[in-house]
């Protein structure tokens, strides 16, 4: 079955880099996406950005321009979110998720488990 | 950027009623309108795409409608496994792909 499963919980300093990863089995890789979208403690969804694993274009928040960064390895069918930077706000939980395209419609599905990063001194 | 609303920010509800949540985006967003549901400790899972498309695997109680700026999900007689909160997400044109701000559905 399609699955996407996540790297485990991180605990970082404030300034400190994040590099999360998200493993992709039970479909082609290159022929989705991978969105990725974090949930603060107790608050709401927020889409950060996503990577075409085709040919690595990539699109990010305008908030998180300049401190993300979303790369792909097919060799592995991985994708990476990297944050650097960090400041306790960033602190969620990330999840990644496959983007289903159809025509020019788009959605979310499957995602996986999330990881948690704590950003704390 | 468009932005989403929900309403009702939560709401209680008892097993059997029938439940509706409103989603409303800030320009049109023709039927590029996404549910999903999330439980406590949970990631997001897909219920409806394409603002009426049920995903695979979705029980027949949850249908979505809409088109443009409203849209409407609703479950036709709530069951206790989906006491959960709903996010309304636009998927129009270019990103960013927006989430609302949720609704959370609990025991009356």
């Amino acid at each position: 079955q399609v699955q996407l499963v996540q790297s485990g919980a991180e605990v970082k300093k404030p300034g400190a880099s994040v590099k999360v990863s998200c493993k992709a089995s039970g479909y082609t890789f290159t022929s989705y996406g991978i969105s990725w979208v974090r949930q603060a403690p107790g608050q709401g969804l927020e889409w950060m950005g996503w990577i075409s694993a085709y040919n690595g274009n990539t699109n990010y928040a305008q908030k998180l321009q300049g401190r993300v960064t979303m790369t792909t390895d097919t060799s592995t069918s991985t994708a990476y979110m990297e944050l650097r930077s960090l400041r306790s706000d960033d602190t969620a939980v990330y999840y990644c998720a496959r983007v289903v395209v159809i025509i020019t419609n788009n959605w979310f599905d499957p995602w996986g488990q999330g990881t948690l990063v704590t950003v704390s001194s | 950027d468009i932005q989403m609303t929900q309403s009702p920010s939560s709401l209680s509800a008892s097993v059997g009623d029938r439940v509706t949540i409103t989603c409303r985006a800030s320009q049109s967003i023709s039927s590029y309108l996404n549910w999903y549901q999330q439980k406590p400790g949970k990631a997001p899972k897909l219920l409806i795409y394409a603002a009426s498309s049920s995903q695979s695997g979705v029980p027949s109680r949850f249908s979505g409608s809409g088109s443009g700026t409203d849209f409407t999900l609703t479950i036709g007689s709530l069951q206790p496994e989906d006491f959960a909160t709903y996010y309304c997400q636009q998927s129009y044109s270019t990103p960013p792909f927006t989430f609302g701000p949720g609704t959370k559905v609990d025991i009356k």
